[in-house]
């Protein structure tokens, strides 16, 4: 089955722009989605299928995929968006969904 | 819009067993699967399983499979998740949510939440 691997924590001022990678064997031939968790709260999708946004997101989140590596980035970064995010894959051998350890965003 | 609701927080003995309820607003429920995701305290998402529209036909992560019940009863648009012999690993906050596709993708819908908690 799928192994996810994404950095603990990132860390970036306001204004900036964050990445946060989500690492796995040959990941750039499936479909990413990616979720934004803040504290108290259920997890929110701001990217599915690698790139596209579900409507009310904004256009600062975006996501890319290739290779052993997909990415959400987010410009312009503001203090709310200082959250958990988590990507996620459907891993057809098991049938089953599977996430990443998640990432804390910091915002300085 | 679909909007999904979950029960109330639950404190429950070690041993004993838990149902949460995830009851669908709007949209048809019947065209679509729930899954249940859980959060331990301070850790990441886990699936733990997932059942699918008008067949019912439930699929589970193998951590799971012997003590997580998930069923779902069309007529009153609720999906429900059973946990037996609880302990206090078990205590998290148990989201239902709804996939994308017809019964996997991205999960766009998630519940508020379920807090339950195992303690003697």
């Amino acid at each position: 089955s799928s192994v996810l691997t994404q950095p603990p924590s990132v860390s970036v001022a306001p204004g900036q722009t964050a990445r946060i990678s989500c690492g796995g064997n040959n990941i750039g031939s499936e479909s990413v989605h990616w979720y934004q968790e803040k504290p108290g709260q259920a997890p929110v999708l701001v990217v599915y299928d690698n790139t596209d946004r579900p409507s009310g997101i904004p256009q600062r989140f975006s996501g890319s995929n290739s290779a052993n590596t997909a990415t959400l980035t987010i410009s312009r970064v503001e203090a709310g968006d200082e959250a958990d995010y988590y990507c996620q894959v459907w891993d057809d051998t098991s049938d089953q969904p599977v996430f990443g350890g998640g990432t804390k965003l910091t915002v300085l | 819009q679909v909007q999904l609701v979950q029960s109330g927080a639950e404190v429950k003995k070690p041993g004993s067993s838990v149902k949460v309820s995830c009851k669908a607003a709007g949209g048809t429920f019947s065209s679509y699967a729930i899954s249940w995701v859980r959060q331990a305290p301070g850790q990441g998402l886990e699936w733990m399983g997932g059942i699918i529209p008008i067949f019912g036909t439930a699929n589970y992560a193998q951590k799971f499979q012997d003590r997580v019940t998930i069923t779902r009863d069309e007529f009153t648009r609720t999906a429900y998740m059973e946990m037996s012999s609880l302990r206090s690993e078990d205590t998290a906050v148990y989201y239902c949510a709804r996939p994308t596709g017809y019964y996997k993708g991205a999960f766009d819908i998630w519940g508020q939440g379920t807090v339950v908690t195992v303690s003697s």
